[in-house]
């Protein structure tokens, strides 16, 4: 399976703090993509870091790939209590049964 | 530009009994999914349309889901009969590209599914 699978399960912080989570996953990908859900909302996607990329930026969201080691890391710097939410990877080489979301990291950010 | 919008937000059913789900993607967008997201996991595909056409169905459980997608556009999913395993939240998504070099996936808001 090429599930991406996050960690931690779950992780809490004050505000104002850095969040980091990680995602690994098992055989080669095209990209790997980030998504955030809020409670009882759907997906939102938060960033695409493509294969052959090692490093994105997009606001507060820092993005790394290590395609060697077969993982991800999600770092959210100075977070806020709105970032409290779950967050997914989505690794694969094609959309539908080959693109695989991994059961999250839930982040707590407490003010 | 209007989201995915989907409909309705929750349903509560006995079991046995059957329910009707209804997406609209994003205008222009070829490509919709369905997603089932148990709690506390992440979503799993349960079908994926191109246009008209079903691209991916290989993880619907066809003795009771069926899905359609009406002149390539509106998608309606449907359960007879559910099952308690069956309560979770639909999510329908759509995307401008069918591979995923090119894209993400704009996710509606989900439909709540509780079944007694």
């Amino acid at each position: 399976s090429q599930q991406g699978e996050e960690d931690p399960q779950a992780l809490s912080i004050q505000e104002g703090e850095n969040a980091t989570m990680n995602c690994s996953y098992k055989t080669s990908i095209n990209n790997l993509q980030w998504y955030r859900q809020n409670s009882g909302r759907g997906l939102v996607h938060l960033i695409l870091i493509r294969s052959n990329e090692r490093e994105k930026h997009s606001g507060r969201l820092r993005v790394t790939l290590d395609t060697s080691k077969k993982s991800s890391s999600l770092l959210i710097t100075a977070s806020r209590a709105a970032d409290t939410a779950s967050y997914f990877c989505a690794t694969g080489y094609n959309y539908g049964q080959n693109f695989v979301f991994g059961p999250g990291t839930r982040l707590s950010v407490l003010p | 530009e209007a989201g995915v919008a989907q409909s309705p937000r929750y349903k509560i059913i006995e079991k046995r009994q059957s329910v009707a789900f209804w997406c609209n993607p994003i205008s222009g967008h070829a490509t919709l999914y369905w997603y089932q997201q148990i709690l506390g996991q992440g979503p799993k595909l349960l079908i994926q349309f191109q246009n008209n056409g079903v691209v991916d169905d290989s993880q619907l459980p066809k003795d009771r889901f069926s899905a359609e997608r009406l002149k390539g556009v509106d998608s309606t999913l449907k359960i007879q009969p559910a099952k308690l395993e069956d309560s979770a939240v639909y999510l329908c998504a759509s995307s401008a590209f069918q591979r995923i070099e090119t894209g993400e996936l704009f996710f509606g808001e989900g439909s709540r599914l509780t079944v007694l």
